[in-house]
C-alpha cells in the first residue's frame, strides 16, 4: 500500500517561472491537504481539497497560488511567477476522514527559486 | 499569532533516559492533538495522538499527556534511543476545521 506520493522531490525554478507540484494521496483517501514549511519553521496549512472541490483555502496566498484535485489524477499545487520567497518545502498530506484522525504526509517537494 | 507553540527549539538527552517535549496552545477550540516526528528531507511521520476527552494516551515508549486547563501537552519518550533523534512537531485540530495547526518543532538529540 503505497503512501502519499509527491513529485518532483526537488524543483528549481527561475524567478517568474511557474512551479507545478503533484500529490497522489494514499489509496482510499479522498481528503488532501497542502502545507508549506519555510526554513527553521513549522508547517503552515495552505489548502484542503476533496475530489473536484476546494474545501478550505484560508492558508493560500491571495495571488499566484492555486490548487486543484481533479476527478482523475493527482492533486496539483500551482505557483505562478515564482519569487525567491516561495522557496520552501511543500508537503502534501491525505486522510480517509476529516476529523480526529492522523494525516499521512508525503516526502515533500523542495522548491528553490533562483 | 502562533496558536501552537513549542518553546524549546532543541533538547538533548542521554540514551536510556526520558525525553519530555512540551507544547502549549491558545485556541480553546482545539480538541484533537497529534505529535509528528520528522527526519531531514523527509515528510512528517505520525507518532501518537490524543483527544481532548482524555488526559493520557500511551503507545509503547511514547506517552502523550494533555492538561486542558493549562492548555498544555507533552510527549514522553522512555527509554530514549539514538534513532529517536529528529524534529518533533506538535499539531492541533479544532472542532470546526479539518486542517492541522503546527508548532515550530523541537529538535531532539539522543546521545549514545
Amino acid at each position: 500500500n503505497a503512501g502519499v506520493m509527491q513529485n518532483p522531490r526537488h524543483l528549481v525554478r527561475r524567478r517568474g517561472q511557474e512551479a507545478r507540484l503533484r500529490c497522489s494521496p494514499m489509496k482510499g483517501h479522498s481528503h488532501v491537504y497542502w502545507y508549506r514549511q519555510l526554513p527553521e519553521e513549522g508547517l503552515k496549512f495552505m489548502v484542503y481539497l476533496q475530489k473536484e472541490n476546494i474545501i478550505d483555502e484560508s492558508g493560500m496566498p491571495k495571488e499566484r497560488f492555486s490548487a486543484e484535485f481533479p476527478k482523475e489524477g493527482p492533486s496539483i499545487l500551482r505557483i505562478q511567477q515564482v519569487v525567491r520567497g516561495d522557496s520552501a518545502a511543500y508537503f502534501c498530506a491525505s486522510s480517509p476522514i476529516t476529523r480526529n484522525t492522523e494525516a499521512f504526509f508525503g516526502q515533500g517537494t523542495r522548491l528553490t527559486v533562483v | 499569532d502562533q496558536q501552537v507553540k513549542q518553546n524549546s527549539p532543541s533538547l538533548s538527552v542521554q540514551e536510556g533516559r526520558i525525553s519530555i517535549l512540551n507544547c502549549d496552545y491558545t485556541n480553546s477550540m482545539f480538541d484533537y492533538f497529534l505529535w509528528y516526528k520528522k527526519y531531514p528531507a523527509e515528510g512528517p511521520t505520525f507518532l501518537i495522538s490524543i483527544s481532548s476527552i482524555k488526559d493520557k494516551n500511551e503507545d509503547g515508549r511514547f506517552t502523550v499527556f494533555l492538561n486542558k486547563s493549562a492548555k498544555h501537552l507533552s510527549l514522553h519518550i522512555v527509554p530514549s534511543q539514538p534513532g529517536d533523534s529528529a524534529v518533533y512537531f506538535c499539531a492541533a485540530q479544532n472542532n470546526a476545521g479539518n486542517m492541522l495547526t503546527f508548532g515550530g518543532g523541537t529538535r531532539l538529540m539522543v546521545k549514545p
